[in-house]
């Protein structure tokens, strides 16, 4: 049974670029929730999506949107890039937003 | 205040021993907690979860809530050096919070030989 699947695993991009991330979630969950982990924190929340809807939004700027696909997959798309968007960016499926289990990580590096 | 705060680290703990790691959280109302462990490069790892006051224990690890306090914590008994890593502590709230971790800022735990 695969676990959260990422993609890509590691990212460069120059500010003002625009970046979409992946995620696959574990078999049978149907809630996605995206966090963003800057070096020696803890991750921070940006969104949760379930039904392909946004169910809830941490402190993140409009420049992170997002989409839930019908088979439970998500994007996490950041447009303007900044410096400071550098950070490795998770997301963890579960179930009805039970438990959740986290993906690989994308690392974005922003140059 | 951070909604989640947890013990200033790093704690270094002789190979065998009990490590102990502490959590306070400031929302009352979060109603689960969970504890992730993160090794360096990697991502969190779900270790256990606990939502009603008491003990819970699975194998080598215990957690222990106390909602009147506030306050969580991990035991990790007859620590091994596979155990060093960063310890996570989350808390998720209920109704349209449900499913939203706020994590603390990690607790780094060594253990040494």
């Amino acid at each position: 049974d695969a676990g959260v699947t990422q993609s890509p695993t590691h990212l460069i991009k120059t500010r003002g670029q625009q970046v979409t991330l992946r995620c696959s979630p574990k078999s049978g969950h149907d809630t996605v929730s995206w966090y963003q982990q800057a070096l020696g924190q803890g991750p921070q929340f940006i969104f949760q999506y379930y039904e392909e809807e946004e169910r809830q939004r941490g402190n993140f700027p409009d420049r992170f949107s997002g989409h839930q696909f019908p088979n439970y997959s998500s994007e996490l798309n950041v447009n303007a890039l900044l410096l400071g968007d550098s950070a490795l960016y998770l997301c963890a499926s579960s179930l009805w937003g039970l438990e959740a289990f986290f993906g690989q990580g994308t690392r974005l590096t922003v140059v | 205040q951070k909604e989640v705060e947890q013990n200033s680290g790093p704690l270094s703990v002789p190979e065998g021993a009990i490590a102990s790691l502490n959590c306070t959280y400031s929302d009352r109302g979060s109603q689960s907690f969970f504890w992730y462990r993160q090794y360096s490069g990697k991502s969190p790892e779900l270790i256990m979860f606990i939502y009603s006051n008491g003990d819970k224990e699975d194998g080598r690890f215990t957690a222990q809530l106390n909602k009147a306090s506030q306050y969580v914590s991990l035991l990790i008994r007859d620590s091994q050096p596979s155990d060093s890593a960063t310890y996570l502590c989350a808390a998720t709230a209920g109704g349209t919070s449900y499913g939203k971790l706020t994590f603390g800022q990690g607790t780094i735990l060594t253990v040494h030989p």
